[in-house]
């Protein structure tokens, strides 16, 4: 079963839209939660990470929101433009060599 | 700089077969990995080594072996392909553990068992 539990399986947004991807943990070790964003054809790639010591991340129009009561964090991109069309990828690790994926959202851009 | 090379890119075997999947890296990378990608269910870890020489099971290392001979090679073995393992094959490496850095991951191997 997979430890981290992410939705939507798929969006689509207008461009200049808001897209929002929400994931959920139940192991409270975790530390260290990553999004990677993947195009087709290509290996992930390291979007942002945040630690739970931390509420909001921000990186130009990406911003990691995190709760660590509800253990939930998500993803929010502003202003998505077309090139943001890509699978997106929540993560969560707490040792050096398990990183724990969740099952991925694809994000489609309308232009 | 190349980053993290896969080969072969694509490969196709009958049930019963056996073959060998490359990562190489340039990086210098201490932390290898071996995860596979198949459709709703994210990026699963086979196999990982922590150095030159080591290897370690990950969640899902049944039917698979891995060697790290190299430090900047680590490689990904079928003995007996069956049809589960029809996947997308992932590489990657990092110079720090899991939970501090940025993984790099390879293009993938696409791989079909016939």
């Amino acid at each position: 079963q997979q430890q981290v539990k992410q939705s939507p399986q798929s969006l689509i947004v207008q461009k200049g839209g808001i897209s929002i991807i929400n994931c959920a943990y139940e192991n409270t070790a975790f530390d260290y939660f990553p999004w990677y964003q993947q195009f087709p054809g290509k290996g992930p790639a390291l979007l942002i990470a945040i630690r739970p010591d931390v509420s909001e991340k921000k990186e130009g129009r990406f911003t990691i929101s995190f709760n660590k009561s509800a253990k939930q964090f998500s993803l929010h991109i502003m202003d998505s433009q077309p090139g943001d069309s890509a699978t997106y990828f929540c993560a969560a690790s707490w040792n050096d060599y398990k990183l724990s994926f969740g099952a991925g959202t694809t994000v489609t851009v309308r232009a | 700089n190349a980053g993290v090379t896969q080969t072969p890119k694509f490969r196709v075997l009958k049930t019963g077969q056996s073959m060998t999947l490359l990562c190489a890296q340039d990086m210098n990378h201490e932390y290898m990995y071996w995860y596979r990608q198949d459709p709703g269910m994210g990026l699963r870890l086979i196999h990982y080594s922590v150095g030159e020489g080591t290897t370690a099971k990950g969640e899902v290392p049944d039917g698979y072996n891995v060697s790290r001979l190299k430090k900047q090679n680590f490689l990904l073995g079928l003995e007996s392909a069956a049809p589960s393992q029809t996947s997308v094959y992932f590489c990657a490496s990092s110079w720090t553990g899991a939970n501090t850095g940025e993984l790099f991951f390879g293009e993938g191997s696409r791989l079909t068992v016939l």
